[in-house]
């Protein structure tokens, strides 16, 4: 069972490129969601998904674009790479929500680096 | 939006000490997780607690949901260099996704 799957792991951009990083579940779960890591800022939320068809935005959306078409993949899109972007990208799933008797699972991470 | 505190950021501590991190919260929460991340890891849950006052141990781990709701705390029993990482506290935030606080790096001398 691979859990949660992010692809690529290490990415390098020039600034105003524009990538598509991948996530994939095999859990069937419903909810995902990407987060940004910064060092001594934690883990911020960018965007999520409650199901198929929907999503919605995190505390720092901006530059990021979604979209959940099936119930496995959530991609996350970087429109045009700013260098305020670098930053490790987690991306978790869970069966029924955040929190109460459920459990968020992590993919490992994609490292991004925009020059 | 809600804001869990850590505090400390960082502890360096010696092999087969005890260590103890909370989490404070301007609000209520009533769910509270306790994660950790290894080195180049996504984070994975620890604890979770669900009850005000609840105690709950995981090995050498043990966390406590404060009274007030507004605090939790993490304790480690004992360490051991595989103890190293960063620990996070999070809450459900209403039905949004998980809020994290900015964790507590821990790093273990032998």
């Amino acid at each position: 069972n691979a859990g949660v799957t992010q692809t690529p792991k290490f990415q390098v951009l020039k600034t105003g490129q524009s990538m598509t990083l991948q996530c994939a579940q095999d859990m069937n779960h419903e909810y995902m969601s990407w987060y940004r890591q910064d060092p001594g800022m934690g883990l911020r939320l960018i965007h999520y998904s409650v199901g198929a068809g929907i999503t919605d935005q995190g505390e720092v959306p901006n530059g990021y674009n979604v979209s959940r078409s099936t119930t496995e993949d959530f991609p996350l899109r970087l429109l045009s790479a700013a260098p305020s972007q670098t930053s490790v990208y987690f991306c978790a799933s869970s069966h029924e929500g955040w929190g109460a008797y459920t459990e968020a699972f992590f993919g490992q991470g994609t490292r991004l680096t925009v020059v | 939006g809600q804001q869990l505190n850590q505090s400390p950021q960082s502890m360096f501590i010696q092999e087969g000490e005890d260590v103890s991190m909370n989490c404070t919260s301007s609000s209520i929460f009533n769910t509270w997780l306790w994660y950790k991340q290894d080195p180049g890891e996504g984070p994975v849950l620890l604890i979770a607690l669900y009850k005000a006052g609840e105690l709950t141990s995981n090995g050498r781990l043990t966390a406590q949901f404060g009274i007030t709701r507004k605090d939790s705390f993490l304790n480690i029993s004992a360490s051991i260099p595989s103890d190293v990482g960063i620990y996070f506290c999070a809450g459900p935030s209403g039905n949004t996704p998980l809020v994290f606080g900015k964790g507590t790096r821990l790093s273990v001398i032998a």
